[in-house]
């Protein structure tokens, strides 16, 4: 079993809808990490979060510590938020290191027009 | 301008050759790390460096050998390359090992005939 799971796998939405992609871990942690990668494309880090909640522009980021859970929101999907959403974590992760992120599996968005 | 740079973008080489992978960033950052993203888009990290220290070495063939000129350089040579070595190859570089943002540069697809 991953320490961090994400769900949903797969997610297709229509334009306009609002999408919540889920992120649930099973240790401590100091931060965790939204990364976006675009089809064929580099990685694109969109929020680091220890606490609370953390907007930019579209895309909400929340986190609760106590849950050991994430979630990202996107709202007023487009097209081109087609992409794989990873969550990650740093630091506690037991016989890692404060410095090492564990990843999620990823969830692929399609946003179709 | 580019913040964290690859070369090559594409790798293609025969088994059995020994490849090198390069990385620079041009950030300032004092932390540099090599991800591997396998052909189910689960990344990993294989190691860290710190000031040209190394902290992450994750359970990685030592055919794999991470190199760290200085602090804005951290090259990946790979001896004896195996089928199962192709992958996306992604650096990243933080400020600081512990709590900050990871920028990533856009991967070294290599391909090991």
């Amino acid at each position: 079993k991953n320490e961090v799971e994400q769900s949903p796998q797969n997610l297709t939405a229509q334009e306009g809808e609002f999408i919540t992609i889920n992120c649930s871990y099973s240790v401590g942690i100091s931060a965790l990490h939204w990364l976006q990668q675009h089809p064929g494309g580099g990685i694109v880090s969109l929020f680091m979060l220890s606490s609370g909640k953390k907007k930019h522009g579209r895309l909400i980021a929340t986190i609760n510590i106590q849950e050991k859970h994430s979630s990202l929101h996107i709202t007023a999907s487009h097209p081109r938020d087609s992409a794989v959403y990873i969550c990650a974590v740093k630091g506690g992760v037991e016989g890692g290191s404060n410095y090492k992120l564990t990843f999620g599996k990823g969830t692929l968005l399609t946003v179709n027009p | 301008d580019t913040a964290v740079s690859q070369t090559p973008k594409y790798l293609v080489t025969q088994m059995g050759n020994d490849k090198s992978i390069k990385c620079e960033q041009n950030l300032g950052h004092d932390t540099m790390y090599w991800y591997k993203q396998d052909s189910k888009k689960f990344l990993k990290i294989m190691f860290s460096y710190n000031n040209k220290e190394l902290i992450i070495n994750e359970t990685v063939p030592n055919r794999f050998s991470p190199k760290s000129p200085d602090k804005a350089h951290l090259n990946l040579h790979i001896n004896s390359l195996e089928l199962g070595d192709s992958a996306v190859y992604f650096c990243a570089s933080s400020a600081g090992a512990a709590y900050n943002e990871q920028f990533f540069g856009p991967g070294t697809r290599l391909t090991v005939l």
